[in-house]
């Protein structure tokens, strides 16, 4: 059975950087067929997809345009898992953030969600 | 890029269809079949409910189904089951690789 275990700190302060990783058990971080993403849910902004790692012969990244210049996210093949560092929060940075495997654009499974508050 | 449309609510009597729009642009909805649907029940993560405009994953009864027409899709949950009470939200492929979800609309069964 694929499961994505999320972990990473609740509370992060203004201007600092927020990070998350996302353990993947039944698949593979490496796949040919698969895709890593992270997508994060407020009230205020409602689902918004951040950003992708995959494996296709090579590693690539995509990045919501609108992050593009704060958001990285890497696999990491050793532990099977991949992780999101998000630079300079603000509290519009407060969400509710999944990973999730995907497929064409489509994401067949999320992990549980980690609330992460922006806060001083 | 900018949310797709979605109505804030919908509602439906137990028994009865209801279809739920996403309006997007020709850019995202209308230019490409990568529309899916997913459904979230409070304090859960999203579950996949349709994928590529009308296709259903294994194990999503058939009483959901998508369509597609110019800019906008449809989810359509026929046979309304209590259960069946949840947000529901929409997401496009939008050209530059990136994707866009709707703002969500809350279902309720009467």
């Amino acid at each position: 059975q694929v499961q994505l275990q999320q972990s990473g700190p609740g509370l992060v302060k203004p201007s600092q950087t927020l990070s998350l990783t996302c353990a993947i058990s039944g698949d593979s971080v490496s796949s040919n067929s698969a895709t890593w993403n992270w997508i994060r849910q407020s009230p205020s902004r409602g689902l918004e997809w951040l950003g992708r790692t995959y494996y296709r012969s090579k590693w690539y990244n995509d990045y919501a345009v609108s992050l593009k210049s704060r958001i990285t996210v890497n696999p990491d093949t050793s532990e099977n898992q991949f992780s999101l560092q998000l630079n300079s929060v603000t509290p519009e940075d407060t969400a509710v953030y999944y990973c999730a495997r995907g497929s064409y654009w489509r994401f067949d499974l999320w992990g549980r969600g980690t609330l992460i508050t922006v806060s001083s | 890029q900018s949310a797709l449309t979605q109505p804030p609510s919908a509602s439906g009597s137990p028994g009865q269809s209801v279809t739920i729009s996403c309006t997007g642009t020709s850019s995202d909805v209308g230019g490409y079949n990568y529309v899916s649907w997913y459904q979230q029940y409070p304090g859960k993560a999203p579950k996949l409910m349709i994928y590529e405009v009308s296709k259903r994953p294994s194990g999503v009864p058939d009483r959901f189904s998508g369509s597609k027409s110019g800019n906008t899709a449809s989810l359509t949950v026929s046979g309304l089951q209590a259960e069946d009470e949840a947000d529901y939200y929409c997401s496009s492929y939008i050209n530059t690789n990136n994707l866009v979800f709707g703002g969500g609309t809350t279902l309720t069964v009467l």
